[in-house]
Parts: C-alpha cells; sequence; structure tokens
C-alpha cells in the first residue's frame, strides 16, 4: 500500500446525509491535508491539521488526526449537490519537502 | 479563479510536436510545482521550484523540461512524448517551498498524445 490512502474510494449518499472518508497513511507526518477537486478541475486545499492537532473544524468540514493509528477523517455534515467531488488527503512527510498524494475518494451526492 | 492560472486547458498533440505548458500566479508564493495526474493513479510530483531553483526532478523522463523564469511564471517544455504521457497536469504553488501550508492549484492542462 502506498503513502496516503483513502477510504472507501467511493461514496455515495442522500443530500443531508453526512459524509466520512478516512485517510491512512504510513510514515511519520508534520501534516496531513485534504483536497477537494471537480471533475477534470484542479484541486482546491479544504482544511491542514498539524501532527500535534486532533481534530479540527471549518463550516461543514471536520478533520480528526490519530497519529498513534496513522490516519486521519473528514467529516462533511448535512452534504449538499455542491459537495459531489473527488476529496484528497495529502501527507507531509517529515524530512520531505513534498506532499504525497493519495488516490481519493469519489463522493456523489444524490438529491 | 484561483490565482494560479494555467494555460491551454487542453492541448492536443503528436508523439513529434513540441509544445510547451504555461502556469502564472500572481499570489506571491515561492514555490512552485508540477503534478501528473493519470487516470486511476495518485497525483505525481515532477518538479519543484523555490525561488525560481529547481529543488526537486522526481526521476522525470527528459522529454518533459521545466522552466521558471520567474517567481510568477512556471513552464513545462513537451517534446517527443509518449501516448501514456496523456494526462492531466496540474500547477501548484505555495507561500513557502514544502509542506508548512496548503497548495493552491491551477485548473490544469488535459493533455492528449496522439
Amino acid at each position: 500500500s502506498q503513502q496516503g490512502e483513502e477510504d472507501p474510494q467511493a461514496l455515495s449518499i442522500q443530500e443531508g446525509e453526512n459524509a466520512t472518508m478516512n485517510c491512512s497513511y504510513k510514515t511519520s507526518i508534520n501534516n496531513l491535508q485534504w483536497y477537494r477537486q471537480n471533475s477534470g478541475r484542479g484541486l482546491v486545499h479544504l482544511i491542514l491539521i498539524r501532527s500535534n492537532e486532533r481534530e479540527k473544524h471549518s463550516g461543514r468540514l471536520r478533520v480528526t488526526l490519530d497519529t498513534s493509528k496513522k490516519s486521519s477523517s473528514l467529516l462533511i455534515t448535512a452534504s449538499r449537490a455542491a459537495d459531489t467531488a473527488s476529496y484528497f488527503c495529502a501527507t507531509a512527510i517529515q524530512g520531505a519537502q513534498k506532499l504525497v498524494f493519495g488516490q481519493g475518494t469519489r463522493l456523489t451526492i444524490n438529491p | 479563479e484561483t490565482g494560479v492560472t494555467q494555460t491551454p486547458r487542453h492541448l492536443v498533440m503528436g508523439m513529434t510536436n513540441k509544445k510547451s505548458l504555461k502556469c502564472e500566479q500572481h499570489l506571491g508564493h515561492n514555490a512552485m510545482y508540477w503534478y501528473k495526474q493519470s487516470a486511476k493513479k495518485p497525483l505525481e510530483l515532477m518538479f519543484v521550484y523555490s525561488l525560481e531553483e529547481r529543488v526537486e526532478n522526481n526521476s522525470v523522463p527528459s522529454r518533459f523540461s521545466p522552466e521558471c523564469p520567474n517567481s510568477s511564471h512556471l513552464f513545462l517544455h513537451l517534446h517527443t512524448l509518449q501516448p501514456e504521457d496523456s494526462a492531466l497536469y496540474l500547477c501548484a504553488s505555495s507561500q513557502l517551498e514544502g509542506t508548512t501550508g496548503g497548495y493552491t492549484f491551477g485548473s490544469g492542462t488535459r493533455l492528449t498524445v496522439v
């Protein structure tokens, strides 16, 4: 497996429901970031959580980080059709000046 | 628009052509990046420029040649590409080199090699 794997690969829910995506990684990190990508477009930075933080909120987004389990989760509450996109976690590996992205979770919000 | 502009949005080129992708940012960022996004594969970091100097080249074939003439512009020169090079090429920038903050991405260039 690779650094930064999202789970599930695809998620389909009804509008108004909450969506949870998970990310696992293998090596020690400085921070972990979540990005959104609409079809065929660039990635948009959503939120960054540092290795000494456990939870962070931004609007309808809630991110948790468990460094002991090397995992993170992204929760989107009260989902909307506009949340339909692919979501990627990116890990900032200690000692390496680059972000490593996972393959993403494809989220579909059904009206 | 995110503040990072990529042109062209779409490009179709033959294997013997030479073309260039352009990326421009006016965010005052000091680092710029090229990523390749292929179907069903993670984003692959190709090149990193910090203060106009190349600091990373991730074993990218020489048919891809980056250029960073100033901190606002980044180019990716392409020549004698292969069909497997067809992908979405994304440019990104950040305030500082590295990973202390988020990256700002452009909308990408969809490249098709025929």
